[in-house]
């Protein structure tokens, strides 16, 4: 099925180690997304790339570093990983002016 | 903050009945798009309405914005159990692609 693809589901990590957090989409869409969402603060942006070859900072960055592959893949890097890190990441696809289509989602608990 | 703000947080309603949810955001925008969340699962995009259109409508959906109080609103007619989830609201901050989303409304439709 069409869509946006994350892996893992699910990770648990100590404190200090590093994961790469992989998302594919079969769309073609040329931007691409990368969300934390924690209780009672919503979603924030952490990275994106608007087009292949390019990544820009969203709102809380710090930590994090990502790569995009080609315009199918978009990763995230955490290199050190912090209980502050523990959260629910999505990535997201779309076209310039049109909606997200998310992936399922990342559970990831840092301890 | 550049995220909007959804109002109320909570609202339980019985099946059958029209529930409204508001979104307030600060800057100007040139679209703002409406989620829901199922609990556990990714967004899902409803409805995107650009800073030009004051009313758009999908099935039983119907959103309003209205750019001069930087306000939107989302109501669901006739409600029904599976519309249960929590509903974010997302605006660009006037970057076209880069969206921010806020803490979203829980909607609990009693059967």
């Amino acid at each position: 099925n069409a869509g946006v693809t994350q892996t893992p589901k699910f990770q648990v990590l100590k404190t200090g180690q590093s994961m790469t957090l992989q998302c594919a989409q079969d769309m073609n869409h040329n931007s691409m997304y990368w969300y934390r969402q924690d209780p009672g603060m919503g979603l924030r942006l952490i990275y994106y790339s608007a087009s292949e070859g390019t990544t820009d900072k969203g709102e809380v960055p710090n930590g994090y570093n990502v790569s995009r592959l080609n315009k199918r893949e978009f990763s995230l890097r955490l290199e050190s990983a912090a209980p502050s890190q523990t959260s629910v990441y999505f990535c997201a696809s779309s076209d310039i002016g049109e909606g997200y289509t998310f992936g399922s989602g990342t559970r990831l608990t840092v301890v | 903050s550049q995220q909007g703000e959804e109002d109320p947080q909570a609202l339980s309603i019985q099946e059958g009945e029209n529930a409204t949810m508001n979104c307030s955001y600060k800057t100007s925008i040139n679209n703002l798009q409406w989620y829901r969340q199922n609990s556990g699962r990714g967004l899902v995009h409803l409805i995107l309405i650009r800073s030009n259109e004051r009313e758009k409508h999908s099935g039983r959906l119907r959103v309003t914005l209205d750019t001069s109080k930087k306000s939107s609103s989302l109501l669901i007619t006739a409600s029904r159990a599976a519309d249960t989830a929590s509903y974010f609201c997302a605006t660009d901050a006037g970057t076209g692609n880069q969206f921010y989303f806020g803490t979203g409304t829980s909607l609990t439709v009693i059967p």
